[in-house]
């Protein structure tokens, strides 16, 4: 299995643009998580579907960030208009709920820097 | 609400030595715990997990945890780090393993010396 992919790796934008960060679960996973690292706050929840559902999206930041699930194979995390204190990395991670026991399984992150 | 707590923010240990990485969680019920290592530059890597059942569980790498609920910690362990072992370390708490949001610890940076 590839494991969880994103894209893209590394993103440089200006402040005000709109940036789409998207993941690739893997397959047969039926939830998805979104989580973003920095400096500051370390690595938080922001938002997280189950069956292309989404289930709590109350890390969110603000309504400058929405995520879609549009079918299980595919994800996309967007911010409009971008932000300076947006800069961080994104990680999308995966999980197959079997007895509720399974473990997520992490992409490798998108970096984004907003100037 | 849950919580983690990793005292230290980071850790010298020589090569060779033993190693413990300390983690203590707030959770109202039986929690999910797990151990996440970050290489520079990469994601993270699940090293071990504990759901239930024996308190002492062995991860990849030779790292293992023992869950204390007397102490409400989860502290990750390794006989004899290699220089390969150097990187940040997370520790996270989940109320559902794989069908929640997990909430992270702020990591334990482990400096590996020669």
């Amino acid at each position: 299995d590839a494991g969880v992919i994103q894209s893209p790796r590394h993103e440089v934008t200006e402040m005000g643009q709109e940036v789409t960060l998207r993941c690739k679960p893997i397959s047969g996973h039926d939830y998805l998580f979104w989580y973003r690292q920095t400096m500051m706050r370390g690595l938080e929840l922001l938002i997280y579907f189950n069956n292309n559902v989404p289930i709590d999206d109350s890390g969110m930041p603000e309504d400058r960030f929405s995520a879609k699930m549009p079918n299980a194979s595919f994800s996309t995390l967007k911010i409009q208009p971008s932000e300076p204190r947006d800069s961080a990395v994104y990680f999308c991670a995966s999980s197959l709920e079997r007895a509720r026991q399974e473990t997520q399984y992490f992409g490798p992150g998108t970096r984004l820097l907003v100037l | 609400a849950q919580s983690v707590t990793q005292p230290d923010i980071h850790i010298t240990v020589s090569e060779g030595a033993s190693l413990e990485l300390r983690c203590n969680y707030s959770y109202g019920a039986t929690p999910y715990l797990f151990w996440y290592v970050q290489s520079p530059g990469q994601g993270l890597q699940l090293l071990l997990k504990y759901f239930s059942g024996d308190t002492l569980v062995q991860g990849i790498k030779g790292f293992e945890a023992e869950f204390k609920r007397s102490q409400s910690s989860f502290n990750l362990r390794k006989p004899s780090v290699h220089w390969s072992d150097a990187a940040e370390y997370f520790c996270a708490v989940g109320a559902r393993g794989g069908a929640d949001g997990l909430t992270f610890g702020k990591g334990t940076h482990l400096i590996i010396q020669p």
